[in-house]
């Protein structure tokens, strides 16, 4: 199966919002409520930041909010702060033996 | 505190073989799976495959599958990834995470660089 799609960079200015897209399948995104956003920082292992499609781990900020339509996924930051620019990947569950990540999108905040 | 802590970074040659490992804690090391991601420089993380620590039961991604071998140890509460005839392809961090079900990996380990090169 195909890694989920994400585009390679977004950016926006302090306290402005960004939303960051994921697209995958009906066998993937579109079939589970799996889906799951994480936040890596250079040289840093990747941080969980939502899970099933909406959940934010407890301690992760309000700011990061998640949704779902149909095959794609969306992950929106807002009131951007320097401290969020990171690199951003989306994952799907797509059965036991399969385990989607995007390609990541580059977040530079101006 | 939850934690994973992954061994050090290795350099080694094509053929070689090489295991590292992950060990947890601060929580009940068989109340959740461990699973192993690679990461290549520039790219998403790939998801390996998975462990239970109570029977060490493992699913591997296809991709994968016949490639690596993981373990575990409950005494040491550990997980390994191993291979047996290292490529220069497998050069990439590779990264141990608590799976909490669905595509929910946390927390994570530091990462462990392996670098492959005659």
């Amino acid at each position: 199966q195909s890694a989920l799609t994400q585009p390679a960079s977004v950016s926006g200015s302090p306290g402005q919002s960004i939303t960051i897209s994921c697209t995958g399948s009906s066998g993937d995104i579109g079939a589970f409520n799996f889906v799951s956003w994480y936040q890596q920082r250079p040289g840093k292992a990747p941080k969980l930041l939502i899970f099933e499609v909406t959940e934010r781990p407890s301690g992760v900020s309000s700011r990061f909010s998640a949704s779902k339509a149909g095959n794609t996924a969306s992950l929106t930051v807002s009131g951007l702060q320097a401290e969020d620019e990171a690199d951003y990947y989306c994952s799907s569950y797509a059965g036991s033996k399969v385990l989607l990540f995007g390609g990541g999108t580059k977040l530079t905040v101006l | 505190e939850v934690q994973l802590v992954q061994s050090g970074a290795e350099v080694k040659k094509p053929g070689e073989s090489l295991r590292i490992s992950c060990t947890a804690s601060g929580y009940s090391f068989t109340s959740f799976w461990i699973t192993w991601l690679r990461q290549m420089p520039g790219k998403g993380p790939e998801w390996m495959g998975k462990i239970d620590p109570t029977d060490s039961y493992t699913t591997y991604s296809p991709s994968f599958q016949g490639h690596v071998t993981i373990s575990a140890d409950k005494s040491a509460n550990s997980v390994y990834l191993q291979w047996t005839s290292l490529k220069t392809s497998d050069t990439a961090v590779y990264y141990c995470a608590r799976w909490k079900g669905g595509s929910s990996f946390d927390p994570w380990g530091q990462g462990t660089l392996v670098t492959v090169s005659s």
